[in-house]
């Protein structure tokens, strides 16, 4: 059964530092998402990965694709406020169903 | 198109009672999905369709969970016989399968309380 694991699960950083989430997943992938939720709100796509080596940039945001070694990557850039929010990646196998890692629910204070 | 649909946004019911929630998927999308999520944690995959299709459940949805999408276009998911342990937000998302790389678009969801 696909995994998917992320860390760290609570993030509290400072505004104009730099972090990386990680996103481990257990099997072969053919797609890796990214996905931003606020508080008692849906959830909003970032990225989608297809290929080993993918890497896309929105922002303050980028994200990589390692799949070899089943590893995807979230790096923030100079954080802010307005990036507060829970992370979630979700992994796809086959063209099917998107599993879900448990969140990375950062806060970046000032 | 607004986006993803779903209603109601907000139901509470008794324990016992019936519960159905809608979802309408972004207009040429084919393929729909529900997820579960609860407090803290991330969406759980309940079950998807390709156009009226459902290909795939999950094998924690008992037999009182049941969903349909009978035109290809709406979907319902209905929870039967409902539990203090179904509270949770409920979330429909939508893709359109078959392009490549697109990304699946979520509903505000419908939070269920069941008292």
């Amino acid at each position: 059964e696909l995994k998917v694991e992320q860390n760290p699960l609570f993030l509290s950083m400072q505004e104009g530092k730099n972090y990386t989430i990680y996103c481990n997943y257990s099997t072969t992938s053919d797609r890796l998402y990214w996905y931003r939720q606020d508080p008692g709100k849906s959830l909003e796509s970032l990225f989608v990965l297809l290929s080993n080596g993918a890497v896309k940039q929105e922002g303050r945001l980028m994200a990589s694709l390692d799949t070899k070694a089943r590893l995807s990557t979230l790096h923030i850039t100079a954080a802010v406020h307005d990036l507060s929010a829970t992370y979630f990646c979700a992994v796809s196998y086959n063209n099917n169903d998107m599993r879900f890692g448990a969140g990375t629910r950062l806060t970046v204070k000032p | 198109d607004t986006g993803v649909s779903q209603d109601p946004r907000h139901k509470i019911t008794k324990r016992g009672q019936n519960v159905t929630f809608r979802c309408d998927p972004i207009s040429e999308h084919n393929r729909l999905y529900w997820y579960r999520q609860t407090l803290g944690q991330g969406p759980e995959f309940l079950t998807y369709f390709q156009n009226e299709a459902q290909l795939e459940k999950s094998r924690l949805l008992s037999d009182r969970f049941s969903a349909e999408r009978p035109k290809g276009s709406f979907s319902t998911l209905e929870i039967q016989r409902t539990e203090q342990g179904d509270s949770a937000m409920y979330l429909c998302a939508s893709s359109l399968f078959g392009t490549g790389g697109t990304e699946a678009f979520f509903g505000q969801g419908t939070r269920l309380t069941v008292v």
